[in-house]
């Protein structure tokens, strides 16, 4: 069975500090990987990775992918109160015998920055 | 260009009775995919559909729920007979080619009481 697994669950720290969220997958027919922000509406996108090794980067996010080891890291620098949200993993399958291509949702990580 | 619409934000319902969700998606898409989140769960795919044709269904419960995207107006995922453990948010995403530029619905929030 498809799996996507985030940790922490949930993390709080203050202003200012770095935070680093995990994501690993066991995931058939692996296309891509995704991250989310999840505010109290909808998941906006922030990251599609593909390939090992290279880091994508937005502002003060960061995120890679491991193929070999099956996981990726999202890195927050310098938090703001704005950052928090939770911050949803997710794995694009490939479509096959067991149907089309969709998404593989882990639970999520829900940060909260403190000022 | 207004982004995926989905109405209602709230949805209340009665134990029994049916929940009509709606979602327009962005103009120009065509593929459209719907997902459940459960209090403290991930998104779950439930249903991928085109126009007039369902393409996926696998991950929709057998009984109760049906969605259908019709050649004019919005795609809408019907549950009948709602039980408790329908309380949930429900997501519309769209995109104009299979699974590119996915972009997300603010959801439908359902409380069955």
């Amino acid at each position: 069975e498809d799996k996507v697994v985030q940790s922490p669950l949930s993390l709080v720290v203050h202003e200012g500090d770095t935070v680093t969220l995990n994501c690993s997958y066991e995931v058939t027919n692996f296309r891509s990987l995704l991250w989310y922000k999840q505010e109290k509406k909808a998941p906006t996108f922030l990251f599609m990775l593909t390939s090992s090794g290279i880091e994508k980067k937005s502002g003060r996010l960061s995120s890679i992918l491991d193929k070999k080891e099956l996981f990726s890291i999202l890195n927050i620098t310098a938090t703001q109160t704005g950052d928090s949200a939770i911050y949803l993993c997710a794995v694009e399958k490939g479509g096959g015998q067991g149907g089309s291509e969709k998404l593989v949702f882990g639970k999520g990580t829900k940060l909260t920055v403190n000022p | 260009n207004a982004g995926v619409m989905q109405n209602p934000r709230h949805l209340v319902r009665r134990r029994g009775q049916e929940a009509r969700l709606r979602c327009s998606p962005m103009k120009g898409h065509s593929h459209v995919y719907w997902y459940r989140q459960l209090p403290e769960e991930g998104l779950k795919f439930m249903v991928y559909l085109q126009k007039e044709n369902i393409i996926d269904e696998s991950g929709m419960p057998k009984e109760r729920f049906s969605a259908e995207f019709p050649k004019e107006g919005p795609s809408i995922l019907r549950i009948q007979q709602v039980v408790r453990g329908d309380s949930a948010a429900y997501f519309c995403a769209s995109s104009p080619y299979r699974l590119y530029g996915y972009t997300f619905g603010s959801g439908t929030r359902l409380t069955v009481v």
